[in-house]
């Protein structure tokens, strides 16, 4: 058990809904960053919060948000789905910040379908 | 080309065998990860490396930073040790770039 928690396990809704993922880093982690797999891209880099600020962007598409809370925890909000964000979406948990060398904690997935 | 590429895609291997699983990269990194992938998705970090060699039980990571080159070894695979196992490396902005993985089998 990473320690990090991830809500819900899995979420199945359909084209054009908006869904909300959620992500409880580990106790004193302020880092919490958010990765994607699917079947044709494997795993992609998303977004990075550290202590309630965004601090790094990878591929994350204009339908995707995210945001850290005061107290640490972080939602991802994907809206206007389509078939292709069927994915695992992961979310992972670190203590340091920008220039942070440390290992990062990854929580179990929440396995996305879009029918 | 992919920043960051795996070899073997696949690999299949009898119980008790040494297996070696490599990662090259082509872009500047402050540190390369190996992580494990079970069969239920979860995702669990195995290494950090920044230079030289570390060694966890039966596994040992190496890189070679000037050969962009690292490599993960298994000694005496079990089949407990089947999974996917998935080398990344950590670029500019704390971004990680993810290689495509390499699906082990460990036969008994």
């Amino acid at each position: 058990d990473s320690g990090v928690t991830q809500t819900p396990k899995h979420l199945i809704t359909a084209t054009g809904q908006r869904v909300t993922l959620r992500c409880s880093p580990r106790s004193g982690d302020l880092s919490v960053y958010w990765y994607q797999q699917s079947l044709d891209q494997g795993l992609q880099f998303l977004i990075q919060y550290y202590n309630g600020e965004e601090r790094a962007k990878g591929n994350i598409l204009e339908r995707f948000s995210a945001q850290q809370f005061p107290d640490l925890h972080s939602e991802l909000n994907l809206s206007s789905l389509e078939l292709g964000d069927s994915a695992l979406y992961f979310c992972a948990s670190a203590d340091g910040g920008r220039a942070s060398y440390n290992e990062q904690f990854f929580g179990p997935g929440t396995r996305l379908t879009v029918l | 080309k992919n920043e960051v590429e795996q070899s073997p895609q696949n690999l299949t291997a009898q119980e008790g065998e040494f297996i070696t699983i490599n990662c090259s990269y082509s872009v500047g990194i402050s540190a390369l990860h190996w992580l494990q992938q079970h069969p239920g998705g979860g995702i669990v970090s195995l290494f950090m490396l920044s230079s030289g060699k570390k060694k966890h039980g039966r596994l040992i990571a190496t890189i070679n930073i000037q050969e962009k080159h690292s490599s993960l070894h298994i000694t005496a695979s079990h089949p407990r040790d089947s999974a996917v196992y998935i080398c990344a490396v950590r670029g500019a902005g704390n971004m990680l770039t993810f290689g495509g993985g390499t699906r082990l089998m460990v036969k008994p």
